[in-house]
């Protein structure tokens, strides 16, 4: 089976500062992986997908990921947070057994600080 | 361009009251359609998935069902509610295939009491 693990439930960083969410996977096939934004009650959006191509993946609002098998890892990355960076975000990896729904993580909430 | 509603967008229900959340897609056809549920702390949680009318499965066992009566609509609901159904539902949808991210709807928030 197909999972992910964020690790840290909370990340505070200063505006400006560079923004690192951690992300783990497990899988015994070559995995699909995901970063999702969620602001407050609302739906989740894309933020980026990695799907075997480019391990270096860009995404929306200056997000960027890369996909480290080594590591089995898949980092969220800004250079430089902006305040309305501050919402909830999940990794998740598609689970191919689940009419390929998506495995997510339990999220990571980031607080930007002025 | 393709767009998913969710209605109703908050919901509070008395315990062992019945539950109907529906979920429509436009713009697109022959989608995969989701129901995930959202509780404090613990990410989302798969609850069915459906790959086509009248086709669902079913990750959780659990008092809810759910139902694709028409391609782009996808129900859930439950007889009786219980405390534990508190939460924020999510529907989504996706392209069918093995790479396709999922499409996610504004979601419904709902409280047992």
């Amino acid at each position: 089976a197909q999972s992910v693990t964020q690790l840290g439930s909370h990340v505070s960083v200063s505006e400006g500062a560079l923004v690192l969410l951690r992300c783990n996977y497990s899988s015994s096939v070559p995995p699909y992986l995901f970063w999702y934004v969620q602001y407050p009650n609302q739906g989740l959006q894309l933020l980026l997908k990695y799907t075997s191509a480019a391990t270096l993946v860009k995404g929306i609002n200056g997000f960027e990921a890369e996909f480290k098998k080594s590591e089995t890892s898949f980092h969220l990355t800004k250079p430089s947070a902006h305040m309305s960076d501050a919402a909830e975000y999940f990794c998740a990896v598609s689970a191919r057994n689940s009419g390929y729904a998506l495995n997510f993580g339990k999220g990571t909430s980031l607080l930007v600080t002025p | 361009s393709q767009t998913i509603h969710q209605w109703p967008a908050t919901l509070v229900q008395p315990v062992g009251s019945p539950l109907s959340l529906e979920c429509t897609v436009e713009g697109t056809s022959n989608p995969n359609l989701y129901w995930y549920r959202q509780a404090a702390g613990r990410g989302l949680q798969l609850l069915f998935y459906s790959v086509g009318i009248g086709q669902i499965s079913s990750e959780v066992p659990q008092n809810l069902s759910a139902s694709r009566p028409q391609d782009r609509q996808f129900i859930l609901s439950s007889k009786k509610l219980l405390l534990s159904d508190s939460g924020f539902y999510l529907c989504a949808w996706s392209v069918k295939g093995a790479y396709n991210e999922q499409f996610f709807g504004p979601g419904t928030r709902l409280t047992v009491l």
